[in-house]
């Protein structure tokens, strides 16, 4: 099982440029969550989407976008980026019509800034 | 005061040794508890979750108490393959909003 992929799986960026990170899921689940984390401050929530067609912005949401057109995919999008940007993004799903369903992560996207 | 709090760490103790985290919550009307360990460089993967009676996976015990918001997990007969970082994770009374505490190191010495 698939579960969820990110990618790419790490990337150099030049200040100033954009680009999409993406996030699909085969689990068909409905929320699905951006978090950045960086050493010594932990996981922290960019945005997030309750199901497909929401959005919402979590702690950290300044300088990303997100968009949620269907179920099985959540692209995170940096327009402009900063250094203050590099860090290691990972991205979640849950099923949260349920009580107690954990987030499951994919395996991450490593992401520098120059 | 941060929603979730855990132990500082690093814990260093001796394969086979017994090792207990803390964490504690803000949120009165948090509705579920995990545990999560994380690698060096990997992506936190479900421990376990953590239920009102407590509950046990092999080596892994998790205590929930409710009055007190605090939760624990309890490690016996340390592996070196424990050596982790453990994150107590916590959602809010609709189970949607899964806040993340900033973890505790482990490390299991041969």
């Amino acid at each position: 099982t698939a579960g969820i992929t990110q990618a790419p799986t790490s990337q150099i960026l030049a200040a100033g440029r954009s680009m999409t990170l993406r996030c699909t899921q085969d689990m068909r689940h409905n929320a699905m969550y951006w978090y950045r984390q960086d050493l010594g401050l932990g996981l922290r929530l960019i945005h997030y989407s309750n199901t497909a067609g929401t959005t919402g912005k979590g702690e950290v949401p300044d300088g990303y976008s997100v968009s949620r057109a269907n179920t099985d995919d959540f692209p995170l999008t940096l327009a402009s980026a900063v250094p203050s940007q590099t860090s290691v993004y990972f991205c979640a799903s849950s099923d949260s019509s349920g009580a107690d369903q954990p987030q499951h992560f994919g395996d991450g996207t490593r992401l520098s800034i120059l | 005061r941060k929603e979730v709090e855990q132990d500082p760490g690093p814990f260093n103790v001796p394969e086979g040794a017994t090792v207990a985290f803390n964490c504690t919550y803000s949120n009165s009307a948090s509705q579920s508890f995990f545990w999560y360990r994380q690698d060096c460089r990997k992506e936190p993967k479900l421990l376990m979750s953590v239920y009102s009676s407590g509950n046990e996976d092999g080596r892994f015990t998790a205590q929930l108490n409710r009055a007190s918001q605090y939760i624990s997990l309890l490690i016996r007969d340390s592996k070196l393959s424990d050596s982790a970082t453990y994150l107590c994770v916590v959602t809010d009374n609709y189970g949607q909003n899964f806040v993340f505490g900033p973890g505790t190191r482990l490390s299991v010495l041969p």
